[in-house]
């Protein structure tokens, strides 16, 4: 079964310019959550979907924005990109229902640098 | 806030078993252990998680202590390419039924496991 994939891997912006990530999921998993990665901060999480609706959303500002398809595809934009911004954005995804325990499983990530 | 406890880095010889400790004192009843590690610049990888009994699969063993308050990732035979950061973290297993409890996974600084030749 094919992982989490993220495109792009890499992204080079200028500051005030906005982005757009993606992430497929592993095939049947339902819940997408997305993580920010900074040496200083760590890893933090962003946000989460399942069914196309966000569900949990950490303390970043509202310009960070996600969403989530039919196809629990999901996206997330950051707007007005900052130099802070710059990281490692990962997303994970996880199967829902049944019962299992719902380990999240991570794509490689993408590397943005906001120059 | 991260749950757990971890030391900050630790050392291993290659093809020693590699000891990794946790503390979660405040570990609820509904929690489960779960233990992820990062390859320099990969995504976090799962390994294991457990309740309260001992786990084992493929990569590793987890043991938790009787009173689930810590617990030791075990890595039997370590390889150079177990270097990485180990991220203990506790979360409640069911997320999607505990009313709106959060899936999301919070981690902590992890434990930067270096094995050496």
């Amino acid at each position: 079964k094919a992982g989490v994939t993220q495109t792009p891997r890499y992204l080079i912006k200028t500051r005030g310019q906005q982005v757009t990530l993606s992430c497929s999921p592993i095939s049947g998993h339902r819940s997408v959550s997305w993580y920010q990665q900074t040496p200083g901060q760590g890893l933090q999480f962003l946000f989460e979907y399942f069914s196309e609706t966000q569900r949990n959303k950490g303390n970043f500002p509202g310009r960070f924005s996600g969403r989530q398809f039919s196809n629990s595809r999901s996206e997330m934009n950051v707007s007005t990109l900052e130099l802070g911004d710059s990281a490692l954005y990962l997303c994970a995804s996880s199967l829902v229902g049944g019962t299992g325990t719902y380990e999240q499983y991570f794509g490689p990530g993408t590397r943005l640098t906001v120059t | 806030d991260a749950k757990t406890t971890q030391p900050t880095s630790m050392d291993c010889a290659e093809g020693r078993a590699a000891n990794l400790p946790c503390n979660h004192s405040t570990i609820s009843g509904n929690e489960y252990v779960y233990w992820y590690r990062q390859i320099h610049s990969q995504g976090p990888q799962y390994i294991i998680h457990g309740l309260k009994n001992n786990e084992t699969n493929e990569m590793a063993s987890l043991i938790i202590t009787e009173d689930r308050k810590s617990s030791t990732l075990i890595l039997p035979h370590a390889t150079l390419r177990d270097t990485a950061v180990y991220y203990c973290i506790v979360r409640v297993a069911d997320p999607y039924n505990f009313g709106g409890s959060q899936g999301n996974l919070i981690f902590g600084k992890g434990t930067k496991l270096s094995v050496k030749p």
